[in-house]
């Protein structure tokens, strides 16, 4: 257990709707990251907060937003989804942006019909 | 921006075999490598890293080593066992920099017992 969790696991939806993923760094974590994986692909970096201020930004479509709040946690918010938004997001933290080490959460599978 | 290239996509050893994965990556400021193993349907974990200062890491049957000029790292697991199976990444960034990791495509390693 890595001390990164997220919320929900699994999200069944359907085109065009609007989906809220939550992270929860660990402890002591200043910095959260999201990044999307789809089937059989590599992991591709998404955005990145630190306390509270966006820091860096990756491939990250315009339909896709996210924050980061002042307790810290983190929300990637996925809108208009269509079927190729099909993923897992993980999301991951590290103690300061520049830290190297980041660990990652269990990921959330996000399936659109 | 950097791009990390990884070879090969998937490799098949037999049980007690030695592994090698490679990277290349294009950005000349990048000083953190790091790879991270994943299991079906888990996240991501960091199993070693390595900083541009040094040349080589090692940490029991799992090395990296690191060529700063040729700007390739690669991955070796000695004496693999079928827990070894799993999809490995290798990732590259600059600590400290305003750029979060940038990862290879994968490679698919299966341990045959």
């Amino acid at each position: 257990d890595s001390g990164v969790t997220q919320t929900p696991k699994h999200l069944i939806t359907a085109t065009g709707q609007r989906v809220t993923l939550r992270c929860s760094p660990r402890s002591g974590d200043l910095s959260v990251y999201w990044y999307q994986q789809s089937l059989d692909q590599g992991l591709q970096f998404l955005i990145q907060y630190y306390n509270g201020e966006e820091r860096a930004k990756g491939n990250i479509l315009e339909r896709f937003s996210a924050q980061q709040f002042p307790d810290l946690h983190s929300e990637l918010n996925l809108s208009s989804l269509e079927l190729g938004d099909s993923a897992l997001y993980f999301c991951a933290s590290s103690v300061n942006p520049g830290d190297e080490t980041q660990y990652f959460g269990p990921g959330t599978r996000l399936l659109v019909l | 921006g950097e791009n990390v290239e990884q070879h090969p996509s998937t490799l098949s050893v037999q049980e007690g075999d030695s592994a090698v994965i490679k990277c290349t990556y294009s950005d000349s400021a990048s000083n953190y490598f790091p790879w991270y193993k994943q299991e079906l349907g888990k996240r991501p974990q960091l199993i070693i890293d390595i900083r541009s200062n040094v040349g080589e890491k090692k940490d029991q049957r799992i090395a990296v080593t690191l060529n700063k000029t040729a700007k390739h790292f690669s991955l070796h697991i000695t004496e693999t066992q079928p827990e070894d199976s799993a999809v490995y990444f290798c990732a590259a960034s600059i600590i400290t920099g305003r750029r979060a990791l940038t990862f290879g495509s994968g490679t698919r390693l299966q341990v045959q017992p």
